[in-house]
Formats: structure tokens, C-alpha cells, sequence
């Protein structure tokens, strides 16, 4: 039971450039998140979902996209990367809204 | 708007106790969490709360009171790997967690 993984672990982007952060469950949890976090402030969430094909926008959507296609993944896409990006970006998973979210290890982004 | 304050940073000495609060003011309230985050990891629960009063687990106690938005988190025996930052977070009515910046708590010898 590896709980929640995310890759990659680091990585630098230039400016312009595009990636997909992946993120992986296996508690067979319906509730997923991305959050990032910045130096000195709170985690902010960026998209969630509450199930396979069910996405929603957090409190700083702009400049990602998410996909939901199963239970087990939550992906991550950055278009057209900004130094604003620069970030630790982390996924979490929960069984229902109130339960206990489960956090990944991080994806330390930085972009130049 | 909504908002958890919590100490920026606090120093304590090994084998001591320490309190950590959390204020907040959120858009309605299903409960408070605490997060431990050691450096360059991820965030680990410690507790939750949903009703006034004290919640103990070991050396970790969290309290409660919805009246006064206010929670603390209170750490006894503290031991060096206690060395971490602490995250207050709020579930508002759309039970989306609201995260305060988080407490960076130093151990002494």
C-alpha cells in the first residue's frame, strides 16, 4: 500500500514550457487535490475532484488543468509555465469530504 | 474573507511543553486539523477536531472552542524530532480545508 505517490520529485521548466505532474492513489479514494505551496502562506487548492470524470476549481485554478479518467490518477497540467508557477506542488487524496486528506511527497517545480 | 492565523515561528527547549494557537474566521466551520510538516516532506495528520473540548493522542493534545474560533495544539515531552512546522487548517462549508502558513517550531537541547 504505497498510499499517495507523485512524480517527478524536481523538476526545472523554462519559461513557456509545458508539463504534467502525475498523481497516484491506492486507498480507493473518490476525493483527490492539488494544492501548492509557497513560502510563508498557507496551501492553496488548485483543482479537486470527487470522482472519476468529476473536476472542480479550487481557489487558484488559473494556468492549470486537471483530467480525471479513473479513481487511482489526478494529473496536473501546466501550460505555458510563468515564474509564478515556482512552487511545491502537492496531491492529496480523502475518502469522503470530511475524512483525513492523505498528502504525496511533493513536486518541487521551479521555473526559469 | 476567510482566515487562519497561527505563530510564525516558536522555540522551545527538549522535554518542555509548548502550545501552539490557531485563530480563524471562515465562510462556516466542519472541523479543524492538524498537520505536522518536517522540512522538504509532506504534511502528516495529527488531529481533528469538530466539537468544543480537548482531544488527546499521546504527547499531542488539541483544543477546541468554535465560539471563539480557537484552537491550539499542545505538545508535551517535546523531542528533537518534534523539530517541524505545524498547519492549522479549517474545513469551511464547502468543506474545503482553509490552511494557515503554518508554525515553525524549533527544539533546543
Amino acid at each position: 500500500n504505497a498510499g499517495v505517490t507523485q512524480t517527478p520529485k524536481f523538476r526545472i521548466l523554462k519559461i513557456g514550457q509545458s508539463m504534467t505532474l502525475q498523481c497516484a492513489q491506492d486507498m480507493n479514494h473518490n476525493y483527490m487535490y492539488w494544492y501548492r505551496q509557497d513560502p510563508g502562506m498557507g496551501l492553496k487548492l488548485i483543482y479537486y475532484s470527487v470522482g472519476a470524470g468529476i473536476t472542480d476549481k479550487g481557489e487558484v485554478p488559473n494556468g492549470y488543468n486537471v483530467s480525471r479518467s479513473t479513481t487511482e490518477d489526478f494529473p496536473l497540467r501546466l501550460e505555458l509555465a510563468a515564474p509564478s508557477q515556482t512552487s511545491v506542488y502537492f496531491c492529496a487524496s480523502s475518502g469522503t469530504e470530511q475524512e483525513t486528506q492523505y498528502f504525496g511527497p511533493g513536486t518541487r517545480l521551479l521555473v526559469l | 474573507g476567510q482566515n487562519i492565523d497561527q505563530p510564525t515561528e516558536m522555540t522551545a527547549t527538549e522535554g518542555a511543553i509548548v502550545q501552539i494557537n490557531c485563530t480563524y474566521q471562515t465562510s462556516g466551520f466542519n472541523g479543524l486539523f492538524w498537520y505536522q510538516q518536517h522540512a522538504g516532506e509532506a504534511p502528516t495528520f495529527l488531529s481533528y477536531n469538530v466539537l468544543d473540548g480537548l482531544e488527546e493522542k499521546g504527547r499531542f493534545s488539541s483544543f477546541l472552542s468554535r465560539s471563539k474560533g480557537y484552537s491550539y495544539l499542545l505538545l508535551k515531552e517535546l523531542q528533537m524530532k518534534d523539530s517541524a512546522s505545524y498547519l492549522c487548517a479549517v474545513s469551511d462549508s464547502n468543506y474545503q480545508l482553509i490552511w494557515g502558513a503554518g508554525t515553525k517550531l524549533i527544539i533546543k537541547p
